[in-house]
C-alpha cells in the first residue's frame, strides 16, 4: 500500500544547530503537507508543496519537493528552543474525491539551550 | 471564526462500556478526518467523512468502531466495548472545500481504558 517513510525518528541538536527531516514515499504524491506537533498539543499545518522542485522558505524554515514529486524535506536553519516539537509530513495521492492523507511517522526534534 | 472543536478533552471509561467522541468542524468546513495517536506514535489514519457520508474508512477497525457526520450536529466516532489497547489520543481535522486540502486539527480527546 501507499507508505510514507520519514527519517530520522528523533534529533537532538544544540540551539543554533541546524536541522534536516527527510521524507519519501513510495509513489507520486499530488502534494505533501507539513505539520509541527508541539509536545502535548495537536498537528498543526505549516505549508503546502504542489509543484515538481518546489522550494518554499518560512523565516529559517525551507521546504523542498522533489523532481519526481516522491520526497521531501523541511530543514530548520539556526535551530531554536521554540523549534521542539514533532515534524509530520503528510502525502496525498488522488488530486480528485479523496482527500486523505498518509503520514510519515513524525520526527521528534529536540533542541538544547 | 471557531476552531476545531472536540470534546470531551479527557475521556475515562471501564472495559466494556462505550466511548463516545465528538468533533465540531470549523465554519464552512465539509470535510472530516478522524485520527489516532498513541503516546510516541505518528498519526494513524482511520475515517474520512464528509456531509452525510463516509468517504474513506480504511483506516478503522471493522468492529466496534463506527463514525458518522449528520448533516446537523457535530461528527461521531463511537467505540463500542471498549479495551485497555483502545487508550489513545483521538485527533479530528476539518478541512475547507477546494482543492487546498489543509487539515485544521482539535485539541483531540485523550481516551482511558481503565
Amino acid at each position: 500500500g501507499q507508505q510514507v517513510m520519514q527519517i530520522p525518528q528523533y534529533q537532538h541538536v544544540q540551539e543554533g544547530e541546524d536541522f534536516t527531516t527527510y521524507c519519501n514515499s513510495s509513489t507520486t504524491l499530488s502534494n505533501i503537507q507539513w505539520y509541527k506537533q508541539r509536545p502535548g498539543g495537536h498537528p498543526v499545518f505549516l505549508i503546502q508543496l504542489v509543484k515538481s522542485g518546489e522550494v518554499k522558505k518560512q523565516k529559517r524554515l525551507t521546504f523542498q519537493f522533489g523532481e519526481a514529486k516522491k520526497n521531501s524535506s523541511l530543514h530548520i536553519t539556526a535551530t531554536q528552543t521554540t523549534d521542539v516539537g514533532t515534524y509530520f509530513c503528510a502525502g496525498q495521492w488522488d488530486a480528485g474525491n479523496n482527500r486523505k492523507l498518509i503520514w510519515g511517522l513524525g520526527t521528534s526534534l529536540g533542541v538544547n539551550p | 471564526n471557531a476552531g476545531v472543536m472536540q470534546n470531551p478533552r479527557h475521556l475515562v471509561r471501564r472495559r466494556g462500556q462505550e466511548a463516545r467522541l465528538r468533533c465540531s468542524p470549523m465554519k464552512g468546513h465539509s470535510h472530516v478526518y478522524w485520527y489516532r495517536q498513541l503516546p510516541e506514535e505518528g498519526l494513524k489514519f482511520m475515517v474520512y467523512l464528509q456531509k452525510e457520508n463516509i468517504i474513506d474508512e480504511s483506516g478503522m477497525p471493522k468492529e466496534r468502531f463506527s463514525a458518522e457526520f449528520p448533516k446537523e450536529g457535530p461528527s461521531i466516532l463511537r467505540i463500542q466495548q471498549v479495551v485497555r489497547g483502545d487508550s489513545a489520543a483521538y485527533f479530528c481535522a476539518s478541512s475547507p472545500p477546494g482543492p487546498k486540502n489543509i487539515q485544521y486539527f482539535g485539541a483531540g480527546t485523550r481516551l482511558s481504558v481503565l
